[in-house]
């Protein structure tokens, strides 16, 4: 079956220093990986998107790779601040086209420390 | 900016109760989902909405659950009979991509049920 994996454990990292978050997936081909940032008690807020033939995005200090042999992604955050501490998701749509549900994964919770 | 909005925050209910949990999409978008993440898990694809039809539900969404799209505003997700286990956080998506490309969240309607 397809799996999405994300280290759910945290990751601490201290203000000034670039995050880098993974995410691996299994048994699927994806035409494109998204990212997307979730508080405690709020709805996910969509970050990034990547396609298949793009090897790396970025949004200001927000940065994705995605490497389709591996089956990873990588997302960065660069000159992280505390107010970037939240949980990252990473989604999928397994389904392949039409108006589809995404997967996600269990998240890695970033704490950036003062 | 537009945003999903989700009515109501919190409801509570007793076990065996209907309870109906409404959001308003973004006013363009014309692919509407729900998704669930019971505390502490990852967020659950539920159903996806497009074109007045169910396009795609997951094995979560069984007999018990049901959307509708009553007006041209409000999308809502009815679940006939509710269960301990269906206490969650429910969240309102909507999209002007297909695919699940870039969806964006409405804030959550919190369900406990006794």
């Amino acid at each position: 079956s397809q799996k999405i994996e994300q280290n759910s454990e945290a990751l601490n990292i201290q203000e000034g220093k670039t995050a880098t978050l993974t995410c691996n997936y299994t048994n699927y081909s994806p035409a494109y990986l998204q990212w997307y940032r979730q508080d405690p008690g709020r709805g996910p807020v969509f970050l990034l998107l990547i396609r298949e033939n793009e090897k790396e995005k970025r949004k200001e200090r927000l940065k994705v790779t995605f490497d389709t042999t591996l089956k990873q992604s990588l997302f960065h955050i660069t000159a992280s601040q505390p107010a970037d501490s939240a949980t990252y998701l990473c989604a999928l749509d397994f389904s392949g086209g039409g108006a589809d549900g995404l997967t996600f994964g269990k998240g890695t919770h970033l704490i950036i420390q003062p | 900016e537009p945003e999903v909005t989700q009515t109501p925050s919190h409801q509570v209910t007793q076990m065996g109760q209907e309870v109906i949990l409404r959001c308003v999409p973004i006013s363009n978008h014309l692919y509407f989902y729900w998704y669930r993440q019971i505390l502490g898990q990852k967020v659950e694809f539920l159903v996806s909405f497009y074109n007045n039809e169910i396009s795609e539900k997951s094995e979560i969404f069984d007999d018990q659950f049901s959307v509708e799209r009553p007006d041209g505003s409000n999308f809502t997700l009815k679940i006939r009979s509710t269960k301990l286990e269906d206490s969650a956080m429910y969240f309102c998506a909507s999209s002007d991509n297909r695919g699940g490309e870039t969806q964006y969240f409405g804030p959550g309607t919190r369900l406990l049920v006794l």
